[in-house]
């Protein structure tokens, strides 16, 4: 155990649908990153928050938001989906020095 | 801006050979430079970092990797290659200072280990 926390670990579901990432850092961790990861693209950061801040933004679509909430749980809402956002997304936390620490993704399919 | 570049999509070695797996980063600033692996259906766990001091690494699992900045390399070594070594690598690389502690990846290696 990473000590992230995703849920949920699969979701299938419809185009044109909604749906709600969580990801729990690690306990301390104040930083909270959203990357995908498909077969063709490779880990694409999406997005970071610091102690509910957005910090930094990467290949997010404007289809995308996320947001962390004062307990620094973060949640990633997809909407409008397509075929095309099926992937792997993974969420980390860091602390001031080190790497990311990852959790173990929720593998997301759109059909 | 950060990049990657990961030589080799596919590495392919025998059971108990050497593992060289190539790295090359750019970044206008001192990097951190990180290596991970990915088992399948399973998320990123690190296996070694660089951020200051000795330019040689050791990590775990018995991998290894040189930091040298004249070539902007950190190529991932194990002397020996085990059969549970096949999985996915990713080298990464951050700033060193600032608030974005954003890490950019390479496209991965992966690495199979042949009996």
């Amino acid at each position: 155990d990473s000590g992230v926390t995703q849920t949920p670990k699969h979701l299938i579901t419809a185009t044109g649908q909604r749906v709600t990432l969580r990801c729990s850092p690690r306990s301390g961790d104040l930083s909270v990153y959203w990357y995908q990861q498909s077969l063709d693209q490779g880990l694409q950061f999406l997005i970071q928050y610091y102690n509910g801040e957005e910090r930094a933004k990467g290949n997010i679509l404007e289809r995308f938001s996320a947001q962390q909430f004062p307990d620094l749980h973060s949640e990633l809402n997809l909407s409008s989906l397509e075929l095309g956002d099926s992937a792997l997304y993974f969420c980390a936390s860091s602390g001031l020095a080190g790497g990311y620490t990852f959790g173990s993704g929720t593998r997301l399919t759109v059909v | 801006a950060q990049s990657v570049t990961q030589l080799g999509s596919h590495v392919s070695v025998s059971e108990g050979a050497l593992v060289l797996l190539r790295c090359n980063y750019s970044s206008s600033v001192p990097p951190y430079l990180f290596w991970y692996v990915q088992y399948p259906n399973q998320g990123l766990q690190l296996l070694l970092k660089y951020t200051t001091g000795a330019t040689l690494v050791k990590g775990i699992n018995g991998f290894e990797a040189e930091f040298k900045k004249s070539e902007t390399s950190f190529h991932l070594t194990k002397p020996s290659a085990h059969m549970s070594d096949a999985a996915e690598y990713f080298c990464a690389v951050r700033n060193s200072g600032g608030s974005n502690y954003k890490l950019t990846f390479g496209k991965g290696t992966l690495l199979t280990v042949n009996p």
